[in-house]
């Protein structure tokens, strides 16, 4: 799979949007950009994925660049519960369902008051 | 329940000890991983199955780390002579054919004195 460049860590006020950008400059055309997320002590979260298209659900948008070397992920409203470390992972998926996903070390965002 | 149980949450044990940890997947889940997580590091893939057989063991450090799951539902890791090195949160996932994306247990904190 392809490596990933985030950013350690960023601040978002509650309530304001956070963007979340993710560098993928070397993705192949058969991979995947997924987002997962992980609250101190849980295990990782499915967040949302995508591979050219934008893609939005109940809780977030991944926005991908035309020439998906980079991704976006935004939380529209932030609150203090979204305070976690966000990783963004490329993963091909010629294979079927299973394919291990390769975490780096993500970004932590802190969502503060 | 409706999530990917792990039993224990916790394990504490002697450095030299064999330990076994287990990991029930979503029902229907046909995929399931183990993970690492060192404090401060993202996810390490370990190994994954697709039903019965371990498609993808070369995450696995050592021999001393081994994997089954039988009937294609519950797994159990093993360690054999644990090591304090060996000290981490193993996260079992499972994934469905249709969904594809990957679900995460709470982990199992392992502590080797």
């Amino acid at each position: 799979d392809a490596k990933t460049t985030q950013p350690t860590s960023m601040d978002c006020a509650e309530g304001r949007a956070a963007n979340l950008p993710c560098n993928h400059s070397t993705i192949s055309g058969n991979e995947y950009v997924y987002w997962y997320r992980q609250i101190h002590s849980q295990g990782p979260q499915y967040i949302i994925h995508g591979l050219k298209n934008n893609e939005t659900n109940e809780m977030a948008s991944l926005i991908i660049t035309e020439d998906r070397k980079s991704s976006t992920l935004i939380l529209p409203h932030a609150t203090l519960r979204d305070t976690a470390v966000y990783y963004c992972i490329v993963r091909a998926l010629n294979t079927g369902t299973a394919s291990k996903l390769t975490f780096g070390t993500g970004t932590r965002l802190q969502v503060t008051l | 329940g409706a999530g990917v149980s792990q039993t224990p949450s916790n394990k504490v044990t002697e450095k030299g000890k064999y330990v076994e940890l287990r990991c029930d997947p979503i029902s229907g889940h046909t995929a399931l991983y183990w993970y690492r997580q060192s404090l401060g590091q993202g996810p390490e893939f370990l190994i994954y199955f697709q039903g019965t057989g371990a498609a993808d063991d070369s995450g696995l450090p050592n021999d001393r780390f081994f994997a089954v799951r039988p009937e294609g539902s519950v797994s159990t890791l093993k360690i054999q002579r644990t090591e304090r090195g060996d000290s981490a949160v193993y996260l079992c996932a499972s994934s469905s054919r249709l969904a594809g994306h990957m679900i995460f247990g709470p982990g199992t904190r392992l502590t080797v004195l």
